[in-house]
């Protein structure tokens, strides 16, 4: 069955450094994927959606590759603030609606 | 333009009574979709709801669980006869017309059953 594994430990980092997260899935050949933002007692907050053939893609100081053969995503947050602490997930497609999540990988940015 | 809204925010209920949980979409999208959230667990897909219709409630719980979109007010979510393994989050995301991919969430139902 389709399985998505996001790094199980939490990430605690320096102010001004850079985070990296990790996504891999398998049992699928997913056309894109996503990553979200989610705040304690909040909903999930969409953040970049990256599609099989792009290999990297940039918002601000984040930044997503997607390698189809590995299996894998890498979510990077330079130059990291307090502000960017929060669980962040990564999606994948089922279908055209269904979105499977993983369980999120929790960052906390140290002053 | 408002997000996705929900209510309530936070809901207890004692084991065996009804939850409703009640789902607005943003402004101009008729798609809605209720993702079910466990602690330490990623959302889990559970229906996909257009205006009067269900599309696939293929991650629904065949009983107890019931949902609906009609044409006019909110999307409900109905859980009869709670039992404490129902407590969770419930979160309703929205997408416009032809674009379910890009999937808006509101801020979540927390269901406490005692």
């Amino acid at each position: 069955s389709q399985k998505i594994e996001q790094n199980s430990e939490a990430l605690n980092i320096q102010e001004g450094k850079t985070a990296t997260l990790t996504c891999n899935y398998t049992n699928y050949s997913p056309a894109y994927l996503q990553w979200y933002r989610q705040d304690p007692g909040r909903g999930p907050v969409f953040l970049l959606l990256i599609r099989e053939n792009e290999k990297e893609k940039r918002k601000e100081r984040l930044k997503v590759t997607f390698d189809t053969t590995l299996k894998q995503s890498l979510f990077h947050i330079t130059a990291s603030q307090p502000a960017d602490s929060a669980t962040y997930l990564c999606a994948l497609p089922l279908n055209d609606y269904k979105l499977s999540f993983g369980a999120g990988t929790t960052v906390t940015v140290r002053a | 333009n408002a997000g996705v809204m929900q209510n309530p925010r936070h809901l207890v209920r004692r084991r065996g009574q009804e939850a409703r949980l009640r789902c607005s979409p943003m402004k101009g999208h008729s798609h809605v979709y209720w993702y079910r959230q466990l602690p330490e667990e990623g959302l889990k897909f559970m229906v996909y709801l257009q205006k009067e219709n269900i599309i696939d409630e293929s991650g629904m719980p065949k009983e107890r669980f019931s949902a609906e979109f009609p044409k006019e007010g909110p999307s409900i979510l109905r859980i009869q006869q709670v039992v404490r393994g129902d407590s969770a989050a419930y979160f309703c995301a929205s997408s416009p017309p032809a674009k379910s991919y890009e999937q808006y969430f509101g801020p979540g139902t927390r269901l406490t059953v005692t």
